[in-house]
């Protein structure tokens, strides 16, 4: 069973636009996290938010949780090409993933 | 600098052929994972691993074998490859400390079963 789902599936955006992907899970969670994937290599976490946290922010990256609606969201903010990739979320500790969201960003 | 490190970035089989994939993590982590994604279907965890001699089964175990002898390296065994075990297999490894739960991916191992 898949407990994260990332929705949209594809992305295309241009340079210095904001790229926003969203999450729903089925279960239960102390913690969501968010990964990265370049093409054809490991993925890398890039941000955890917990279950009592309403949002977070990284960098150029904002997280939202909602648990009464089972939901997170990324937001990339001024995003550049190098942002180029798929994001997935899970939850912690037996982490299931979803679909992934390919972000492409244009130059 | 942590890693994760699999022991095959590619691979090519034959149907019938036995399959080692090895993984090894260098962070003393509990938690070891195998994965297999493929296009549309996402990542699909096949086993998991809390401890030594220790394995449990995930989402899609058929097929699929697991070793842990040592807490640093967590091998996945195709006993008998098939052509729909193609895919790209990645391990991870994770603490029970730090209650995060932050998963470390090695690169993958893409596996042709021909």
């Amino acid at each position: 069973s898949q407990q994260g789902e990332e929705d949209p599936q594809a992305l295309s955006i241009q340079e210095g636009e904001n790229a926003t992907m969203n999450c729903s899970y089925k279960t239960s969670i102390n913690n969501l996290q968010w990964y990265r994937q370049n093409s054809g290599r490991g993925l890398v976490h890039l941000i955890l938010i917990r279950s009592n946290e309403r949002e977070k922010h990284s960098g150029r990256l904002r997280v939202t949780l909602d648990t009464s609606k089972k939901s997170s969201s990324l937001l990339i903010t001024a995003s550049r090409a190098a942002d180029t990739a798929s994001y997935f979320c899970a939850r912690s500790y037996i982490p299931t993933f979803g679909r992934g969201t390919s972000l492409i960003v244009h130059p | 600098d942590v890693k994760v490190t699999q022991s095959s970035r590619y691979l090519v089989k034959r149907t019938g052929e036995k399959v080692f994939l090895e993984c090894v993590q260098d962070m003393d982590h509990e938690n070891m994972f195998w994965y297999r994604q493929d296009p549309g279907l996402g990542l699909r965890l096949i086993y998991f691993s809390y401890d030594v001699k220790m394995k449990e089964k995930g989402d899609i175990p058929e097929g699929y074998s697991v070793s842990r002898e040592k807490k640093e390296r967590f091998s996945l065994i195709l006993e008998s490859a098939s052509t729909n075990q193609t895919s790209m297999y990645l391990c991870a490894s994770s603490s029970v400390g730090g209650n995060t739960g932050e998963l470390f991916f090695g690169e993958g191992s893409r596996l042709t079963v021909l």
